[in-house]
This record gives C-alpha cells, structure tokens and sequence, in this order.
C-alpha cells in the first residue's frame, strides 16, 4: 500500500463548478496535510495545510480532513480554467520534517 | 515572503562533467530539502539539511553531494552523472520549530538535462 494516494485523472468539470480532490494516507500517525498546485513545467504552489479534523476554508478553496477514515480532501468552488493543474497531496510521514507526494491529481476546467 | 531562489533555471552537463545547483532563501528558515521530480512523477526526497546539518539522506547515489554552507544557502554539487538523471531539481525551505508542524515551500527548481 502506497504512503498517499490519489486518483491520478485527469478530472474533468466544467468551468463555475465544484472541483473535489482526495487523498487517502497510510501511516495513522500523520498530523500535517498539505495540498500543493503545480502546473506543468513549474514548481509546486502550496495552495493549503490542514492540522486538525474538519474544514478549513480560503477563499474558493476548502480543504477537509477525516483522520479517523484517513482521508484528505480540497474541494475548489467556483472552478476556472486557471485552477487546471495538477494537485499534489502531501503528507508529514514518520515524524519530523519528511513530505511523503501522492502522485497527483490532474485537474482539468473546461470552458 | 515566501520566496525560494535556484540558479540556474537550466543544466545541460555531459556525464563527465561537475556542476553545482544553488538554492538560496532569506526567510529565516531553518530547515533546506532537495527534491528531484521526473516527468509526470511527484516530488522525491533526497536530502534534508536541519541547521545546517544533513539530517536525511534518501540513499542518494554519491555522484549527487549536498552542502549547506550557512543557514540561507543550499548546494547540490553534480559529479559523474547518468542520462536518467534529467529531471527537475527542486529545494524547498521550512522553518523547522521545534515540536511544531512546518510547512515547506518551494523554489522554480532547476531542469538537468544529462547528454
């Protein structure tokens, strides 16, 4: 079993819908979940963390944290062709300082 | 300010070359990572520096030498390197306080490409 999972895609919506992207971890343990944009050719772009269980909300992006099921989710509101990129879930594994990737969802808004 | 700085954008080194890549960030963090990402791929560990202290290293091949001469600054000298080793170079910083959650940013990375 992978550390991170994700569905890779692509995921397809349409432009002004909700876009919603999981991610499932291994390792129980884990406290801090990032999600992290990167389009292709560049560097990823933290978009948002989340610590502790529920939602957490900025702007048009929610990110939900389940760490009993051990499942992370960004739902993006209000989707623009802008927010096509790949979305790279991340998790704090082991301890200290070390960013486990999942392999990235490929998100794609369509006009 | 979150912003991580990595020269150059490009490399393009045979395999008996020796280069470096250089990462700088004037954020005050205390913790440097590199990273390597192929295409389509997500980003992998290699190195974590803490204080300017190796404090990981993901079984690296030795043709690949990190070096943090100070607290802002991040190496990665370059040695002997092999075709599939073209990939995206990526250090990131992070504050790295003491029993706290850290956050870790990244720079534009550096694209190798290995002739």
């Amino acid at each position: 079993q992978k550390e991170v999972e994700q569905n890779s895609g692509p995921l397809s919506v349409p432009e002004g819908a909700i876009a919603s992207l999981n991610c499932t971890y291994s390792d129980r343990g884990s406290q801090s979940f990032f999600w992290y944009r990167q389009y292709s050719g560049k560097s990823p772009e933290l978009i948002m963390f989340i610590y502790s269980n529920g939602d957490k909300e900025d702007g048009r992006f929610t990110a939900q944290l389940n760490k009993a099921s051990q499942y992370v989710s960004l739902l993006i509101r209000d989707s623009q062709p802008s927010d096509s990129a790949t979305y790279l879930c991340a998790v704090v594994t082991g301890g200290g300082n070390k960013l486990t990737f999942g392999t990235g969802t490929q998100l794609k808004v369509e006009l | 300010d979150t912003e991580v700085t990595q020269t150059p954008k490009h490399l393009v080194m045979g395999m008996t070359n020796k280069k470096s890549l250089k990462c700088e960030q004037h954020m005050g963090h205390r913790a440097m990572y590199w990273y390597k990402q192929k295409a389509k791929k997500p980003p992998e560990l290699m190195f974590v520096y803490s204080y300017e202290k190796l404090s990981i290293n993901e079984s690296v091949p030795s043709r690949f030498s990190p070096e943090c001469p100070n607290s802002s600054l991040l190496n990665l000298h370059l040695h002997a390197l092999q075709p599939e080793d073209s990939a995206l170079y990526l250090c990131a910083s992070s504050q790295a306080p003491a029993g706290g959650t850290d956050t870790q940013y990244f720079g534009p990375g550096t694209r190798l490409t290995v002739l």
